[in-house]
This record gives structure tokens, sequence and C-alpha cells, in this order.
């Protein structure tokens, strides 16, 4: 159980495009949904948290305009990277939790590479 | 503010050696605590966690023991695998935002 899905695995797009990264949570209702980004051999750096029908909480730093979050139902939470640089290119991790629980639930994450 | 403290990496072992890979932490309150594994080109897996003093988590042949007195949350396995290869993060869970911290994460990779 448990299981938390993200698509694509990876995605090569072009400076100046925009591209959208889903999270699912496959076998439980996801309350709150967590966006992480990953430089190369670094920690995760939270960007937002996301709660179904709120809208997201940006972290000090990360520009709510350039990376759309919207967390539409209790299974999905999607983020957008808008008019998308070269600097974007990173891993991003999702995770996912319940109401009634405090662990998190990670995705396998998505590679976007932008050229 | 919370803060997570990782041994730095890389670490390399052979095969069945002993693994220590120390983890302290700084939180207000009482935190939950734990160890994730990323293998690869993978998201996060938890390994192992524990929720108060004196708990020790255990998965895998891994275990790692809740020090209040010391705020730690060192990872120990007694003989590793090349299997075990990936990087371990530790982190932390404090406060109503639920939001984990994590450790600068560290390499491990094990020789056959």
């Amino acid at each position: 159980g448990a299981v938390v899905s993200q698509h694509p695995s990876r995605v090569i797009c072009k400076s100046g495009t925009s591209v959208k990264i889903e999270c699912r949570s496959l076998d439980f209702q996801a309350t709150t949904m967590f966006w992480y980004r990953q430089f190369p051999k670094q920690s995760l750096m939270l960007m937002a948290t996301s709660n179904e029908g709120s809208k997201a909480t940006y972290e000090q730093g990360v520009e709510k305009d350039k990376f759309l979050i919207n967390h539409a139902s209790l299974t999905l939470s999607t983020l957008t990277v808008t008019s998308a640089h070269p600097e974007d290119s990173s891993f991003y991790i999702c995770s996912a939790s319940t109401s009634g629980d405090y662990e998190q639930y990670f995705g396998p994450g998505t590679r976007l590479t932008v050229t | 503010g919370n803060s997570v403290t990782q041994m730095e990496g890389p670490v390399t072992l052979s095969e069945e050696a002993f693994l220590t890979i120390n983890c302290t932490y700084t939180a207000t309150g009482y935190p939950s605590l734990f160890w994730y594994v990323q293998y690869p080109g993978e998201g996060l897996q938890l390994l192992l966690k524990a929720t108060k003093a004196d708990d020790k988590g255990s998965n895998k042949g891994f275990e790692a023991t809740y020090r209040k007195e010391t705020t730690s949350f060192h990872l120990e396995k007694g003989s590793v695998q090349v299997s075990d290869s990936a990087v371990y993060f530790c982190a932390l869970l404090s406060g109503s935002a639920r939001q984990l911290t994590f450790g600068s994460g560290t390499q491990l990779t094990v020789l056959p």
C-alpha cells in the first residue's frame, strides 16, 4: 500500500515552453502533497506544500508564478514549470500524506531537462 | 529552527563490513526521526523510523536508535551488501506543518 506515482519519469523540453508533472497517490487519499527539488548530489529542497482544494504554500525563494501547483483531488497534484529555462533542469520529487498519518510517501521522481 | 547534520560522504566499504552513518539533529519539541534511502535515478524509500526517545527503528538489517540525550539517530548495519549502495538521508518531522527536514545525504558504495 501507500504507492505514489509520478508522470513522466523523464522529460526534455525546449527553453520557453511549459511542462506539467503529475503526482498521484494510487491506493490512498492524499490530503497533503509536497513538492521537492533535488540538484545532483544534493539533498531535497522543499518547494511547496499543497492541501487538497486549497492554494499551495510556497517556501521562501520559490516563485509561485513559475512553479504552478494544483491539488484538485485527493489523489492528484500537478506541478507546472512555466516558461522553463535550463536552470530549471533538476530532479523533481513529490510526496503525499494522509490526514491521519504524519508519514510521507514519496514518488519515484521526474527528471526534467531544459535545452 | 530544525536542522539535521549528517556524516559527510562518500563512504566506501567492502562487502560484509560494518556501517555507521552519523546523524544529529536540532529541533524544538519531540520530533520523529527517519532514515530514507535513494537508489540511483529513483525517489526516496523509507528505510526506518522512530517516533520517541529510546525507540529503535530497524529494517533489512539496518538499525537506528533515537537518542534524545545526544540528539542523535545514527544508522548502523552489521554487514553491508553491494545492493546497499545508495544515498542515505536522515530526516526529522516536527511541528504541525508536518514538513520533513532532511540532512545532506550520504553516498554509500559497497564494493564486492
